[in-house]
């Protein structure tokens, strides 16, 4: 079975700075990892995934994850945030064999952005 | 092409009736979710259908859950009596193996509030 850890429930940054939402994983099989993101009163959307190949994943908005193996981790990056980031974002894992049939979600980290 | 789409997006009740939520999925997806969102919490998976079969619905609470898929494209589900504690977001969410699992997408999902 696999489990996600995000360790930040809350992130509150400037407008222009740059955030790191971190994320760990469980698991004793290979594993997708993903980043979700909802924002307010909408469903949730993928914003990127690591499947396989390089270990750095980007997204078309400058949020990047770099998927760790050793330290079991998916940190989602972004050097410089804009208030429409504003959301909450979720960190999930499943196994290579089940993909989405099968994702396991984090708690999730609320991203507030000060102006 | 249209998402998944879910009605109705916000549902009152007060405890001990009955409920229940529609899912459309994209066109074309043969698997179907229902994931659970309590407040403050990432989603958990309570049922899935590969067509109309249900083939993992080992979070479900069959007590008072069901759920039906009958033609293998809208999927209904209901909960009878509920509590106060089922009070939380019901997502749908649907994927293809023409993605090779690698994706599920989510509908805005449907707020239930038991009072």
């Amino acid at each position: 079975a696999q489990s996600v850890t995000q360790l930040d429930s809350q992130v509150p940054v400037f407008e222009e700075a740059p955030v790191e939402l971190r994320c760990n994983y469980s698991s004793s099989v290979s594993v997708y990892l993903f980043w979700y993101v909802q924002y307010p009163n909408q469903g949730l959307q993928l914003l990127l995934k690591y499947l396989s190949g390089s270990t750095l994943v980007e997204s078309i908005n400058g949020f990047e994850a770099e998927f760790n193996k050793s330290q079991t981790s998916f940190h989602l990056r972004k050097p410089s945030v804009h208030i429409s980031d504003t959301a909450e974002y979720f960190c999930a894992v499943s196994s290579r064999i089940q993909g989405a049939q099968k994702l396991v979600f984090g708690q999730g980290t609320r991203l507030t952005i000060n102006p | 092409e249209a998402g998944v789409v879910q009605s109705p997006r916000y549902k009152i009740i007060e405890k001990k009736q009955p409920v229940a939520f529609w899912c459309n999925p994209i066109s074309g997806h043969n698997t179907l979710y229902w994931y659970r969102q309590n407040l403050g919490q990432g989603p958990e998976l309570l049922i899935r259908y590969e067509n109309e079969e249900a083939v993992d619905d080992s979070q479900l609470p069959k007590d008072r859950f069901s759920a039906e898929r009958l033609k293998g494209v809208d999927s209904t589900l209901k909960i009878q009596p509920a509590e106060l504690g089922d009070s939380a977001v019901y997502l749908c969410a649907s994927s293809s193996p023409d993605r090779g699992w690698t994706e599920a997408f989510f509908g805005q999902g449907t707020r239930l509030t038991v009072v």
